[in-house]
């Protein structure tokens, strides 16, 4: 089974609207940590949100904001008042401890564009 | 201070050659991990270190690939008898799992492999 599940290979928001990317995730562990990276046309790999699964408020930087769902398993990305720098490719990474050992799983991406 | 840094930046060889691409990973980074990107895909996992053991080799897609690290810093990724689907950006990362399941990885430039 996958571990991270994004489901939009694409999507399009208009400039100032708020979008939203899903994840879903797979884990029988109960600790463990939830990322979403950004990667632009660069393809530099850039770090926006991190939520704990121990973490009950939904994780917020700035525009972004972690809409965590526990029971669901999903951990959505909201992104507020989308501004054109916004268009890039979004993955959405689980961090499943594993003894002493920690592994990344990584979503296969939504590419986001922003139109003006 | 230093981010991850990868070298080359871009390479280009011809089918049939071995390639070494390296990593130096952020100082004190315990954590070392090799994702392969290709064009438009998301992050395929290739190899993880803990220190300079690598516990998961799962990724690894055949045996014409391995990887090595010493002094638990900088790692190569050895490719050798290069095919054309090995065309990808190779990207490294590294992450501290003293600081705890929220501490991110922090991803390199990638190196941009192009097999002719």
């Amino acid at each position: 089974a996958q571990k991270i599940t994004q489901t939009q290979p694409g999507m399009f928001v208009q400039e100032k609207e708020a979008v939203t990317l899903d994840c879903t995730y797979d884990t029988s562990d109960q600790s463990y940590g939830l990322f979403w990276y950004k990667q632009p046309s660069s393809g530099e790999m850039i770090f926006l949100i991190y939520q704990g699964s121990y973490d009950e408020q939904n994780a917020t930087e700035g525009r972004y904001s972690l809409n965590f769902q526990k029971a669901r398993k999903s951990a959505n990305l909201v992104i507020s008042a989308s501004q054109l720098g916004d268009s890039a490719m979004y993955f959405c990474a689980m961090r499943e401890p594993q003894s002493n050992f920690n592994k990344f799983y990584f979503g296969s991406g939504t590419k986001l564009n922003v139109k003006p | 201070g230093a981010g991850v840094s990868q070298s080359p930046s871009n390479k280009v060889t011809e089918k049939g050659k071995d390639v070494e691409l390296r990593c130096d990973p952020i100082s004190g980074h315990t954590a070392l991990y090799w994702y392969r990107q290709r064009l438009g895909q998301g992050l395929e996992f290739l190899i993880y270190f803990q220190g300079n053991s690598a516990p998961d080799k799962s990724g690894l897609p055949s045996d014409r690939f391995s990887a090595e690290r010493t002094g638990e810093s900088v790692s190569t990724l050895t490719i050798q008898r290069t095919q054309q689907e090995d065309s990808a950006v190779y990207l490294c990362a590294s992450s501290s799992p003293l600081g705890g399941i929220g501490y991110e990885q922090y991803f390199g430039p990638g190196t941009r492999l192009t097999v002719t």
